[in-house]
């Protein structure tokens, strides 16, 4: 069954701090990942998306990194600041059935002062 | 502004009041999609279209019915709505499928209760 799992579940950290959040994922064979950040309350945002042949991927302060080999992907966020505070969520395209979506139940990301 | 747009943003209901929740977007995408958002659950596919007139059951589409007669429009129907829909409703739209870098434009929810 194509999963896609994200850890960890919630995190707190303090503002400045370096963070990163990981994505582990079955889907065989796989197309792209992306990744999105959602505010409470309201639609993802995407923040980048990869395909197989690329491994890493930044977007201002966030960088994607993805092994397709183990099927792993991870987001770093650099500097955090308050308005990181969100869920971030890790999805997938396989490549036989591209219309639609795997997502991961994402991580709720926590950013204090 | 692209954007994809919803209403009506919250909504209380009882079960079994037949409702509509109207999805547009402005960027002339051939895609759209009908999404559920509940704790611990991530987001679920209800339905999608690929174009006009051609939609096709997602993951959860029990329930839920969707036309596409224009382009711009994807209403999500609930004929008969029970507490279980109780959700978090998201429209999206995208130019085509996800084979590539196509990206996915979310509409900013809808809270739907059903009492």
């Amino acid at each position: 069954k194509n999963q896609v799992e994200q850890s960890p579940q919630s995190l707190i950290i303090l503002e400045g701090k370096n963070c990163t959040l990981q994505c582990n994922y079955t889907v065989s064979p796989f197309s792209n990942l992306r990744w999105y950040k959602q505010d409470t309350g309201r639609g993802p945002v995407s923040l980048t998306i990869m395909t197989f042949s690329e491994n890493t991927k930044s977007n201002g302060r966030y960088t994607a990194t993805l092994d397709a080999d183990t099927k792993q992907s991870s987001l770093h966020i650099t500097a955090s600041q308050l308005s990181d505070s969100a869920s971030y969520i890790c999805v997938v395209s396989g490549i036989y059935n591209t219309d639609k979506l795997i997502f991961g139940t994402g991580t709720r990301l926590q950013v204090f002062p | 502004e692209a954007q994809v747009t919803q209403n009506p943003r919250y909504l209380i209901t009882v079960t079994g009041k037949k409702l509509t929740v109207t999805c547009s977007q402005n960027m002339n995408h051939e895609y759209m999609s009908w999404y559920r958002q509940d704790p611990g659950l991530g987001l679920r596919q209800i339905y999608y279209s690929m174009n006009v007139e051609v939609t096709d059951k997602g993951d959860v589409p029990e329930g839920y019915k969707v036309s596409r007669k224009e382009k711009r429009n994807f209403p999500l129907i609930l004929e008969s709505p029970s507490p279980n829909q109780t959700s978090l409703y998201f429209c999206a739209s995208s130019s085509d499928g996800f084979r590539s870098y196509n990206e996915q434009f979310f509409g900013p929810g809808t809270r739907l209760t059903v009492l």
